[in-house]
């Protein structure tokens, strides 16, 4: 069982950058899926998630309007497409698993190793 | 939005000691809070969901109490694995929210 995210890197304020989760040894399709950051050093701070069917969609207040999340269940795949990035999107970007199935419900039981996004 | 407290922020002890961990919630969350654990370089591991219930493969000294406003994570004996830190989160307020994190070192 594992997720890996990609896609991470240096962007300069106001840039967009696409990251992506990919999924292995569990149902994909059957879980909803979320990312949740974490800057160096500090706490974490859950982002955005999504429905096992993409019917429900959440983002936090602080990404709203700038981020957008996918799945392609297909691909096993989870995807985040941020907007208008600030230095205070900088952060180790994790891809969790829900812990209780298809629609969020917000506990976190797989979690890949991250990917880290520099806004500078 | 719910503000989790978690104390203290250092938990000193040595192996084999009862640690005794504390979350508070700003407003009730009823018994949906979880604890995870996470070490240096690793991501957060879920140990402990709705309040109380221990998720499969995590070691019986670990065990989570509490309701509404407060909640307790106990490692009942310390093992070398389990100096980290610690944080709390909750999901039945919008958003879900976590913890600072406690951090249990080595005395």
């Amino acid at each position: 069982v594992q997720l890996v995210e990609s896609g991470g890197g240096l962007v300069q304020p106001g840039g967009s950058l696409r990251i992506s989760c990919e999924a292995a040894g569990f149902p994909f399709v059957e879980y909803a899926m979320h990312w949740v950051r974490q800057v160096p050093g500090k706490g974490l701070e859950w982002v955005s998630g999504i429905s096992w069917n993409s019917e429900t969609i959440r983002y936090a207040d602080s990404v709203k309007g700038r981020f957008t999340i996918s799945r392609d269940n297909a691909k096993r795949s989870l995807f985040l497409i941020m907007n208008s990035l600030r230095p205070e999107d900088t952060a180790l970007y994790y891809c969790a698993k829900d812990y209780y199935g298809g629609d969020p419900l917000y506990g976190f039981n797989i979690w890949g190793q991250g990917t880290r996004i520099t806004v500078s | 939005e719910t503000v989790l407290t978690q104390s203290p922020a250092t938990l000193s002890l040595s192996p084999g000691e009862r640690a005794t961990l504390s979350c508070s919630a700003s407003q009730s969350v009823t018994t949906y809070l979880a604890w995870y654990q996470q070490k240096p370089g690793q991501a957060p591991r879920l140990l402990i969901f709705d309040a109380s219930n221990r998720v499969t493969g995590i070691p019986a000294r670990f065990s989570g109490s509490g309701s509404g406003t407060d909640f307790t994570l106990t490692i009942s004996s310390l093992e070398a694995e389990d100096f980290a830190v610690y944080y709390c989160q909750q999901r039945y307020n919008w958003p879900p929210t976590f913890g600072p994190g406690t951090k249990v070192d080595i005395k």
